[in-house]
């Protein structure tokens, strides 16, 4: 069955530093999202993404972030400079589209620890 | 905004018995979708199961049933015959239809443990 798959599990950074997260959402999905969990957290969207170009983000969503579908198959979030609060799970989900065809997708999610 | 709330934190049953997760949300929109989605120790989200909001009928698939309560804005899960393997964190989400990319907004979430 495909998934979505996500690297690394954990990743490990300093503060300042920029972080890049991988997805491989599954191969005839649309949409792609992300979301992040700060532990003891609700789990959180952060960003949509359809047809090449964002198409939501919530307020969390500032200028250190970014987004991009680089080659047709991965999906990536960049935080550029990484901050202590940045430190959370983050998810990637992809759906094949919406209204009845909505079901997202989950990887199992990157752990991303600030220090 | 829409907002979900998951009241109960934690609860364990004993194998073979019925369980009920409960879920409450707020919304002004009136086509949405609610979800269950289900999370073991150390592996990805999985649905359970969908509700569409204009469908009355509650979802079922398998041992897993919805009582949605829309006026209510009540969306429970039943688990009959818990196994083993339910043990998981149980989250509940809303998604408004709306046309694009549908984001889901999730309850805290809840530890189901299913004890032998």
């Amino acid at each position: 069955e495909p998934e979505v798959t996500q690297t690394p599990s954990h990743q490990v950074t300093q503060m300042g530093q920029e972080v890049i997260l991988r997805c491989v959402p599954i191969s005839n999905h649309l949409y792609f999202y992300w979301y992040r969990q700060i532990l003891g957290q609700k789990v959180e969207f952060l960003v949509s993404f359809y047809n090449n170009e964002i198409s939501e983000k919530s307020e969390i969503f500032d200028d250190q972030f970014s987004v991009e579908r680089p080659d047709g198959s991965n999906f990536t979030l960049k935080i550029r400079s990484t901050k202590l609060e940045d430190s959370a799970m983050y998810f990637c989900a992809s759906s094949r589209g919406n209204g009845r065809s909505n079901i997202q997708y989950f990887g199992a999610g990157t752990r991303l620890s600030v220090l | 905004a829409q907002t979900v709330t998951q009241s109960q934190p934690e609860m364990s049953v004993q194998e073979a018995e019925t369980v009920t997760l409960s879920c409450t949300y707020d919304t002004s929109e009136s086509n949405y979708y609610l979800f269950w989605y289900k999370q073991p120790p150390s592996r990805q989200m999985i649905l359970v199961i969908r509700q569409e909001a204009y469908k009355q009928q509650n979802a079922t698939e398998n041992r897993f049933s919805v009582n949605f309560q829309k006026a209510a804005k009540s969306f429970s899960l039943k688990i009959s015959d818990s196994q083993l393997g339910d043990t998981a964190m149980y989250f509940c989400a809303f998604t408004a239809y709306q046309g694009g990319s549908e984001k889901l907004v999730f309850g805290k979430g809840m530890k189901l443990t299913v004890n032998p």
